[in-house]
């Protein structure tokens, strides 16, 4: 099983609202992430779990609030987000944290996030 | 700390060659290729990581010139499979590890 798996595929949600984003991997890694990503532009770095604990936080504002669970899961809650937040959020995982070597990432399909 | 790559964007026909650079200004430790097709995942292609490194993978083939600080993705004999955006990206470790992504290179492979 080499799989990222993301749901949900598509979310609309307003402004006011609350929703989660989850993702799950079942292949040992110990380190997860979440990108964000804007049509045309690259993947960019939001948050890096390591070992399930947070270690990077690209000053991402607050209404973006990152959660591992445990060594498999990841999620995203979101709240009162505003509709420049409207992107693709992709989840990877990696092998290990440390290291250029180990640094492959696999993604799951992405969460296309609407926001009204 | 983005690389930066050239070109934008590539039309081939099939069976051409492609070189995609990607640069940075920064001391690079290593680079990733990834390739993404328009509406999927990016997908990782190689990751270079000595200075003089070349590495293959069926006909793409990438290289890695540390003082230079830039590496080069070749697609050699393309085919319409090797369309998507492909990306670049450079990794570090800062108490967690970050790869950074070029801006994309757009490349369509036309018969």
């Amino acid at each position: 099983d080499t799989e990222v798996t993301q749901t949900p595929k598509h979310l609309v949600m307003g402004m006011t609202n609350k929703k989660s984003l989850k993702c799950e991997q079942h292949m040992g890694h110990r380190a997860m992430y979440w990108y964000k990503q804007k049509a045309k532009k690259p993947p960019e770095l939001m948050f890096v779990y390591s070992y399930e604990k947070l270690s990077i936080n690209e000053s991402v504002p607050s209404r973006f609030s990152p959660e591992c669970p445990n060594s498999s899961l990841l999620n995203l809650h979101l709240h009162a987000l505003q509709p420049e937040d409207s992107a693709l959020y992709l989840c990877a995982s990696s092998q290990e944290p440390a290291g250029p070597s180990t640094g492959e990432l696999f993604f799951g399909e992405g969460s296309r996030l609407t926001v009204l | 700390q983005q690389p930066v790559q050239s070109p934008q964007a590539v039309i081939l026909r099939e069976g051409e060659d492609a070189v995609i650079n990607c640069s940075s200004s920064k001391a690079l430790y290593s680079v990733h290729w990834y390739r993404q097709k328009h509406g999927e995942a990016p997908v990782f292609l190689m990751i270079l990581l000595k200075g003089g490194e070349q590495k293959g993978h069926d006909k793409i083939s990438a290289s890695f010139n540390e003082k230079k600080q830039q590496s080069s993705l070749y697609l050699t004999a393309s085919q319409l499979s090797y369309s998507g955006t492909y990306f670049c990206g450079t990794g570090f470790y800062t108490g967690g590890f970050k790869t950074i992504f070029g801006a994309g290179t757009r490349l369509f492979v036309k018969a």
